[in-house]
């Protein structure tokens, strides 16, 4: 079983959507978690960390269940300029203070 | 403001030809550490430098090697490459390695293996 498991999908949404994402990982000692963003042959990009009380950043909201060992993030009013790779990432557990990724769920938004 | 640079962004090497891949970074982060992706992949760490101390993960293979000559450079080194080899090589740095320490990724190196 990966660590840090995410659907691929790709998810096909039309703009103004509200699209989540899921991610589960398989540590319960991990600590620390993220959603990065990837644009195709570009570098990961940090776009949130992930606070165990639900954090909201503009458009994004992400939420942790520590319990459920899953982490999700939520768009709302989707852009064009959305559509990417997001990876859920975990830092901690066995990798130690190295971070973790997931296989990435690709996101793309139609007009 | 470029932070972590990567040269050259396109490298192209022949089956077997040794090469190597450069990071610099402009932040004096003491952490630096380079990952493997491959294509619909999720990166792979190969390694990291904490300060000069050299950590290599279980499973990278002998053909990667690294060097640190000072905080703002690190190089990787592909003593072999073959056909598998071909992936996007991303360098990252954080300024510690506790758990809240944020790493930020250069743009990568996409290496072709012919």
């Amino acid at each position: 079983r990966k660590e840090v498991e995410q659907d691929p999908g790709p998810f096909n949404v039309p703009e103004g959507a509200t699209v989540a994402f899921n991610c589960t990982y398989s540590n319960s000692a991990s600590q620390s978690f993220f959603w990065y963003r990837q644009d195709c042959r570009k570098e990961p990009k940090l776009l949130m960390s992930v606070y165990s009380s639900g954090n909201e950043d503009g458009r994004f909201t992400a939420q942790l269940n520590r319990a459920s060992q899953y982490i999700s993030l939520l768009i709302r009013d989707s852009k064009l300029s959305d559509s990417a790779t997001y990876l859920c990432v975990v830092k901690g557990g066995n990798a130690g203070n190295m971070l973790t990724f997931g296989g990435g769920t690709r996101l793309m938004v139609k007009p | 403001d470029a932070m972590v640079i990567q040269n050259p962004r396109y490298q192209v090497t022949q089956f077997g030809k040794p090469v190597t891949l450069s990071c610099s970074q402009t932040l004096n982060h003491n952490v630096m550490y380079w990952y493997q992706q491959k294509s619909s992949q999720a990166p792979k760490l190969l390694f990291h430098y904490y300060d000069k101390d050299f950590n290599n993960e279980a499973d990278t293979p002998d053909n990667f090697q690294s060097r640190r000559p000072n905080t703002s450079f690190c190089f990787l080194d592909i003593r072999s490459p073959g056909l598998g080899d071909a992936a996007m090589y991303l360098c990252a740095t954080s300024r510690d390695r506790g758990t809240i320490n944020e790493q930020y990724f250069g743009p990568g190196t996409r290496l072709t293996v012919t």
